[in-house]
């Protein structure tokens, strides 16, 4: 079941703050963030594996509830290198990778 | 460690011809997947693998598509008798276990003219 990520597009202005949820309606093994720039590959940001971890580096973290159903990715003092489109993973029990359909961050000056 | 490395990059073909993409996974990767994604659009779900078996291609239209990862060399998406609609960018991304951190290539961008 592909996970349900809000909200769809997000336009900050440099040094704002930004939060992406990612939700599904039964618990998920691991959950994993990725960004994309356009044109490009998506890039895996990090992991979660336990619920209630939270985890991250430079101003990106993210937090994965006690249920295991739903992170947020959190992106503090935004810079305009943030802007891209993020994405949620998840594995579903047949091993199968499967994303949401990705929230589109523009980071203006 | 190389990354993942699909090729190649950029494909035209001309509509009823056969594409071939290949991936080779990071070493020590025995896990692949592959993704098609339009423009704008998110990364759907094709065929995952493992060497020399096929564990779900749910994601994969029955007909023109198949995909392989045999014990040695890259992994092989195969659209055969490509059609206008098959032009997307197709991503594979490796792990080395089940449910573990997967790494993306660079993709192939597909062209049917």
């Amino acid at each position: 079941q592909q996970p349900v990520q809000s909200p769809q597009a997000v336009i900050l202005r440099e040094g704002e703050d930004a939060v992406i949820n990612c939700s599904s309606s039964k618990a998920l093994y691991s959950v994993h963030w990725y960004r994309q720039k356009h044109g490009e590959a998506p890039v895996f940001l990090m992991i979660l594996l336990k619920g209630g971890e939270q985890k991250g580096h430079d101003k990106i973290s993210a937090s994965f509830n006690e249920k295991k159903q739903q992170s947020s990715l959190y992106l503090t003092a935004s810079q305009l290198s943030y802007s891209g489109t993020y994405f949620c993973g998840a594995y579903n029990q047949g091993g199968k990778l499967i994303f949401g359909q990705g929230t589109e961050l523009s980071v203006k000056p | 460690n190389a990354g993942v490395m699909q090729n190649p990059r950029h494909l035209v073909r001309r509509r009823g011809q056969e594409a071939r993409l290949r991936c080779s996974p990071m070493k020590g990767h025995s896990h692949v997947y592959w993704y098609r994604q339009l423009p704008e659009e998110g990364l759907k779900f094709m065929v995952y693998l493992q060497k020399e078996n096929i564990i779900d291609e749910s994601g994969m239209p029955k007909e023109r598509f198949s995909a392989e990862f045999p014990k040695e060399g890259p992994s092989i998406l195969r659209i055969q008798q490509v059609v206008r609609g098959d032009s997307a960018a197709y991503f594979c991304a490796s792990s080395p276990y089940t449910a573990d951190e997967a790494f993306f290539g660079q993709g192939t961008r597909l062209t049917v003219v």
